[in-house]
């Protein structure tokens, strides 16, 4: 099993700033994951992070806005950028290979 | 486009009753399916895993789930519910025709009464 941890756990931003998001494996990990759980909805993918190269982004996702980087097999960050209250939600990182996905605790980002 | 379905929103159920939870995939070739749980405030957690094999797969604390091909379906049981097991329980499945993301379902929110 993987333990991940995600930093910070919460936080309250003002429109139009940014906010990083970092994601920390315990053990070397295949494949890592972000993901946003609005209130009352599910998981939503919103990128794979690629170690070493651009991550691949879902439908209706973007670079400009959900900047993501994963500099090694252990480590990943998201940055909601430009952020608007719809940011307002749950943005979960998860790792793991084909057979298993470990979730981190998700950090609760608010918008005003 | 592949999508996972789970019927049921929201349950509330005394202890003792039993659970059936509702979950269907889209067809897309050979799939893998799992069940998650997220109790109050923590992570999500891995309840159970169909790969292959016996469709009837058995998980953690007395949850199974039965994978019926014929009816694209992947229900979560358990015989006789807990006050502990109040949580949210996610259905999702990858295909491994395509790059194996996880597709998850809307979720259901478990109540149970002590």
């Amino acid at each position: 099993s993987a333990v991940i941890s995600q930093k910070p756990s919460r936080d309250i931003c003002q429109r139009g700033t940014s906010l990083t998001i970092q994601c920390q494996v315990d053990s070397q990990v295949t494949m890592m994951f972000w993901y946003r759980q609005q209130p009352g909805q599910s998981l939503t993918l919103i990128a794979t992070a690629n170690q070493g190269s651009e991550a691949t982004y879902e439908s209706g996702f973007v670079i400009d806005k959900f900047p993501i980087s994963r500099p090694n097999l252990t480590f990943s960050t998201l940055t909601v950028s430009n952020m608007s209250p719809e940011d307002s939600s749950i943005y979960l990182c998860s790792a793991g290979a084909t057979d298993t996905q470990y979730f981190g605790p998700g950090t609760r980002l608010t918008v005003l | 486009a592949q999508s996972v379905s789970q019927h049921n929103h929201h349950v509330i159920l005394s202890e003792a009753a039993s659970l059936e939870l509702g979950c269907n995939y889209s067809y897309g070739g050979t799939v893998n399916l799992f069940w998650y749980v997220q109790y109050p405030g923590q992570h999500l957690q891995l309840l159970l895993k169909y790969f292959s094999g016996d469709p009837l797969v058995k998980g953690i604390k007395g949850f199974e789930a039965e994978f019926i091909k014929s009816k694209f379906s992947f229900n979560l049981r358990k015989p006789s519910v807990q006050w502990s097991d109040t949580a949210e329980y996610f259905c999702a499945a990858t295909y491994t025709s395509g790059t194996y993301k996880y597709i998850f379902g809307t979720g259901t929110r478990l109540k149970v009464l002590a």
